[in-house]
Parts: C-alpha cells; sequence; structure tokens
C-alpha cells in the first residue's frame, strides 16, 4: 500500500467553523490532490499540488484552500464550514502528474451541522 | 467538456457468473485511462492504468481492455470477495490534466 495517511478519519463540526484536514505521504510523490466523493457525483478533484507551495484549482475548489510547505504534507482548509461540504474527503498522490497512476489515502469523513 | 460514464450503476451476480462492466469516456485525447476497485468506508484501490486502444490488462479474475471510445473490465467466475464498486477515470492530454471520474458501478456477487 502507498504510504498515505490522513487525519482526522472523522470529524463532525458546526457551520461556520474553520475545519483543516491534513494529508501526510512517505512516498516523496511530487502531485498531492484533494477529492471530495459524494453519493451521485462520484470523486471530484477540489485542489491539487504540484510541487512545495505550488497549487491549483480543482472542478470544486470555492470554498476550500489548501497549502503544502513539505513535499510529505497536503492540508485542506475549509475557511467556513457549510452544510454543503459534508462530504468523505480523500487525498491522493503520484510521483508525476501526466499519466501517472494516482494512489489514495483511507479518507476522511466530515459531517457539517 | 470530458466526460466518463459507467453502467450499468449496479449488477448483481451469482457467484462464477462472469461479467462486464462498461467505461465509456469522450475526452479530446487520451492520455491514460484508470480503473480502481472502492470498498466501503476505504479508499479507491488501483487495479489497472491503459494507455491506447487494444491494450489489455489482466489480475486474477479481472481483465481490462480499452477501444477508442470505450473501456471494459471483465470479471471472469466472480468470488463473493469481488463485491465492491469499481470506478473509471480517464486523463486527457496534455498531460498533468485533472483526472475526470465515472459514478462508479457498484457490484455484489452472491454466493
Amino acid at each position: 500500500d502507498a504510504g498515505i495517511t490522513q487525519s482526522p478519519r472523522h470529524k463532525v463540526t458546526e457551520t461556520g467553523t474553520p475545519v483543516t484536514l491534513r494529508c501526510h505521504q512517505t512516498e516523496n510523490h511530487r502531485y498531492m490532490y484533494w477529492y471530495r466523493q459524494d453519493p451521485g457525483h462520484g470523486l471530484r478533484l477540489i485542489h491539487y499540488s504540484y510541487g512545495v507551495k505550488d497549487t491549483d484549482k480543482g472542478e470544486v475548489s470555492d470554498g476550500y484552500s489548501v497549502s503544502r510547505s513539505k513535499t510529505e504534507d497536503f492540508l485542506l482548509t475549509l475557511e467556513s464550514a457549510t452544510s454543503s461540504q459534508t462530504s468523505v474527503y480523500f487525498c491522493a498522490i503520484s510521483s508525476t502528474g501526466g499519466g501517472e497512476t494516482q494512489y489514495f489515502g483511507p479518507g476522511t469523513r466530515l459531517l457539517v451541522l | 467538456e470530458d466526460q466518463v460514464t459507467q453502467s450499468p450503476e449496479a449488477l448483481r451476480l451469482q457467484e462464477g457468473e462472469s461479467s462486464s462492466l462498461n467505461c465509456s469516456y469522450t475526452v479530446s485525447g487520451l492520455r491514460g485511462l484508470f480503473w480502481y476497485r472502492q470498498d466501503p468506508g476505504k479508499g479507491p484501490e488501483f487495479l489497472f492504468t491503459l494507455y491506447s486502444a487494444g491494450e489489455e490488462k489482466e489480475k486474477e479474475r479481472l481483465k481490462a481492455t480499452l477501444t477508442k471510445k470505450e473501456s471494459f473490465l471483465h470479471i471472469t467466475a466472480p468470488k463473493p470477495e469481488d463485491s465492491a464498486t469499481y470506478l473509471c477515470a480517464v486523463q486527457a492530454n496534455p498531460g498533468n490534466t485533472p483526472l475526470v471520474f465515472g459514478k462508479g458501478t457498484r457490484l455484489s456477487v452472491i454466493a
């Protein structure tokens, strides 16, 4: 299994509070991704990173920000959580961005009340 | 716009009853097509990558094939442990474009 951990694995929070999810990898891969998975929508890309301090937006980036200060860590922040951000969040990594397989973490289940 | 459609949404098979899952895609230029397996409460687990039409890959009871418009995941003599959701994703050229995922096929294999 690819060395990817996510924390926390489960979180319940209230509307309007900031939330930070962490993805940690031990593979020294250059690319890291954040996805959300919702019933009826499949996996959708939120943000991704192609190196330390290099990030870009995905399909559903509104209300989210990211940071990558070290190769191994990629943080996803919900600036002010809303109920529509209740979802399962997955981190993925790949060694390159083009045609290279992405390996996924175990996920974080977030409930916003 | 790149699109991926998987069918059927759900499939119920008897143990040993072979079948195929379909992944139809529309992409400007295919960089790669990916198949994943996802068990409930877990992250997607990589199965195969296909790059060009005519390519085939096998792993145990699974075989993935690719044409210019679709990919099939053939399951031969499935077992209950093959029950999972199978996800298909495509990446378009040029490289570094995001993966586009289908909604998945939920497979149940009954003993």
